[in-house]
């Protein structure tokens, strides 16, 4: 079964600093999704970026970058220049291609992040 | 606004009552499903549709938990003989169909509080 692991239960860090948000995933198809949300304190989880097995180039936009790497199953969030708005729980999700479209997209726990100004 | 949108936003009832909830999916999008996400966690799925069609159900929704989307369009999920831990956020999210899992877009969210 697919799992999604992000280690970094909160993160505070002074406005303008550039915050890492970690990723690990276990999946054993060889097709599966990835994916970033953000969840701002009004709760509506914000889809950020989506990531096929099969493309490992990183991708950047605007102060936000992603670095996917098959070899150590990661796929982690860069935010550079990180500002007070930034503060949300992240959430990084997998999903396998499967027939089961439902239970096989699958959440971490989230990563809390404070950016103090 | 043509998002997810997801009504109540807020419910609070007694344990005992049932409860529905209502999702209004984007337009365009075939795939629709439910979850439930408690305090420090992140979503759990509960179902799935495709169309008018419930094709999934995780173990976690038990026999007081229904979902329906007799259209294709709108759905809705009731909890009957509410119980305290049902208390949470009941978040909807659609997606257009394909071969691939499309990206699922949520809406806001219905936080059920349970007296």
């Amino acid at each position: 079964a697919q799992k999604v692991t992000q280690a970094q239960t909160e993160i505070s860090v002074v406005e303008k600093e550039d915050v890492t948000l970690d990723c690990v995933y276990e999946t054993r198809d060889t097709t599966y999704y990835l994916f970033w949300y953000k969840q701002p304190p009004s709760g509506e989880l914000v889809f950020l970026i989506r990531r096929n097995s099969f493309d490992e180039q990183n991708e950047i936009s605007g102060r936000y970058s992603w670095n996917f790497q098959k070899s150590t199953s990661s796929f982690n969030f860069t935010i550079t220049a990180s500002q007070v708005v930034d503060s949300a729980v992240y959430f990084c999700a997998l999903s396998e291609a499967a027939r089961n479209y439902g239970q096989n997209f699958v959440f971490g726990p989230g990563t809390r992040l404070s950016v103090l100004p | 606004d043509t998002g997810v949108s997801q009504d109540p936003r807020h419910k609070i009832t007694k344990r005992g009552q049932n409860v529905t909830f209502r999702c209004d999916p984007i337009s365009e999008h075939n795939r629709l499903y439910w979850y439930r996400q408690t305090l420090g966690q992140g979503p759990e799925f509960l179902t799935y549709f495709q169309n008018e069609a419930q094709l999934e159900k995780s173990r976690l929704l038990s026999d007081r938990f229904s979902a329906e989307r007799p259209k294709g369009s709108f759905s809705t999920l009731e909890i009957q003989r509410t119980e305290q831990g049902d208390s949470a956020m009941y978040l909807c999210a659609s997606s257009e169909s394909g071969v691939e899992p499309g990206t699922q877009y949520f809406g806001p969210g219905t936080r059920l509080t349970v007296l």
